[in-house]
């Protein structure tokens, strides 16, 4: 069955240092979306991607946040300058449609913490 | 604003019926899910709910929706240590370009 994937699983990271959370959608998937869970809080709406845009962001999403396609397979998630309080569980998800209702598949997660 | 709420724990004996319970702000949901996450893996679809409807059963699996309480609840029957997960709640929104707003989720303890 295909499934999204994320790598790494756990990254450690200095604070103001740059991370790529990468993630593999699900290869006829055309919509996909970060979402990241601090501990012990609600997992959040990061941002929506599609056709090379963004959907839509969340406030969470500043400008320290960018997300890309670099190719026809990955989906990134860029923090420039990474601070504390970034630590989270950052899942990635994708879905093939945008309709009312959506089936969003998500990855198992990576778990960023910054020291 | 958009707030969705759960309880954070729930113990049940191999066997019960577990009810987990989410409660929710906004009157522009258009669907409703319920989500299950297994240590080390992603969030997974069980089942949702179109914000129209009352009741969907999906063999051990009951979904009961009061639009009017925004009260959404998960029914498992004949719950299993296999059931053993957090479950979240979460809502999409009319215009809401498909974002998802989740609760915290429940975590479920089956236990003999």
């Amino acid at each position: 069955e295909p499934e999204v994937t994320q790598t790494p699983s756990h990254q450690v990271t200095q604070m103001g240092q740059e991370v790529i959370l990468r993630c593999v959608p699900i290869s006829n998937h055309l919509y996909f979306y970060w979402y990241r869970q601090i501990l012990g809080q609600k997992v959040e709406f990061l941002v929506s991607f599609y056709n090379n845009e963004i959907s839509e962001k969340s406030e969470i999403f500043d400008d320290q946040f960018s997300v890309e396609r670099p190719d026809g397979s990955n989906f990134t998630l860029k923090i420039r300058s990474t601070k504390l309080e970034d630590s989270a569980m950052y899942f990635c998800a994708s879905s093939d449609s945008d309709g009312d209702y959506n089936e969003q598949f998500f990855g198992p997660g990576t778990r960023l913490t910054v020291l | 604003g958009e707030d969705v709420e759960q309880s954070l724990f729930l113990s049940v004996r191999e066997g019960d019926s577990s009810v987990i319970n989410c409660t929710y702000t906004d009157s522009s949901s258009t669907y409703l899910y319920w989500y299950k996450q297994e240590p080390g893996a992603g969030l997974q679809l069980l089942t949702y709910i179109f914000s129209n409807m009352d009741m969907k059963q999906d063999q051990r699996l009951t979904v009961l929706l009061n639009k009017k309480d925004k009260h959404l609840s998960l029914r498992i029957a004949d719950t299993q240590t296999g059931d053993s997960a957090i479950y979240f709640c979460a809502e999409t929104l009319s215009g809401g370009y498909n974002k998802l707003i989740f609760g915290a989720g429940t975590r479920l303890a089956v236990h003999p």
